[in-house]
């Protein structure tokens, strides 16, 4: 079975830019997860949806982030505009249900200049 | 919420050395995860441990829930065991939010 799938895998891009982070979740798993890893804060979850639905964006930094998931396949992070410190590891991570095992993609390294 | 804190922050052994990790997480847990980042970045999911003990090849993993930690095992380790050790706890709200603990850095040495 395929696992989670992130695209792109790296993106560089100027500061102000939109960026678009994608994750196909694995097949059959009800729950979607991104979180967001860097040296000072190490892994933060940003937000995840059960059956596509968010049910906590408590985690998400700033307006600037917005996230969606308009069906079982496919979810978006969006970052408009971005900024330097937006510079992260952004992973996807996916489960059957909200409380077992998670399986990460291979994450997006993202740099704004 | 709940905290999670790891230790040691790093770790380094010989090829064929034995060697426990630990996680302490400061409420009750309904899910409490092992996961190993391994030198390319990738995060693999080792065990789904809220309580008791499982064991897959070289690792194993213990927690005791009522006293609030968990162990991770590396027997015979390998150069490819090398990466950061996360452990990653739920607590009692039981949504899947897990926070992660600062992590164990191995390295295992040829």
């Amino acid at each position: 079975d395929a696992g989670v799938i992130q695209s792109p895998r790296h993106e560089v891009t100027e500061m102000g830019q939109e960026v678009t982070l994608r994750c196909k979740p694995i097949s059959g798993h009800n729950s979607l997860f991104w979180y967001r890893q860097t040296m000072m804060r190490g892994l933060e979850l940003l937000i995840y949806f059960n059956n596509n639905v968010p049910i906590d964006d408590s985690g998400m930094p700033e307006d600037r982030f917005s996230a969606k998931m308009p069906n079982a396949s496919f979810s978006t992070l969006k970052i408009q505009p971005s900024e330097p410190r937006d510079s992260a590891v952004y992973f996807c991570a996916s489960s059957r249900a909200a409380n077992q095992p998670q399986h990460f993609g291979d994450g997006t390294r993202l740099s704004i200049l | 919420g709940i905290q999670v804190e790891q230790s040691p922050p790093d770790l380094i052994l010989q090829e064929g050395a034995n060697s426990t990790l630990r996680c302490n997480f400061s409420d009750s847990v309904n899910n409490l995860q092992w996961f190993h980042q391994n030198p390319w970045g990738q995060l693999i999911n080792l065990f789904y441990i809220p309580s008791g003990t499982k064991q897959n090849g070289r690792l194993s993993a213990t927690t005791v829930a009522t006293e609030r930690y968990s162990l991770l095992y590396i027997s015979s380790s390998q150069t490819t065991d090398s990466g950061v050790y996360f452990c990653a706890a739920d607590g009692s709200s039981n949504t899947g939010k897990l926070i992660f603990g600062q992590g164990t850095t191995l390295q295992v040495k040829p």
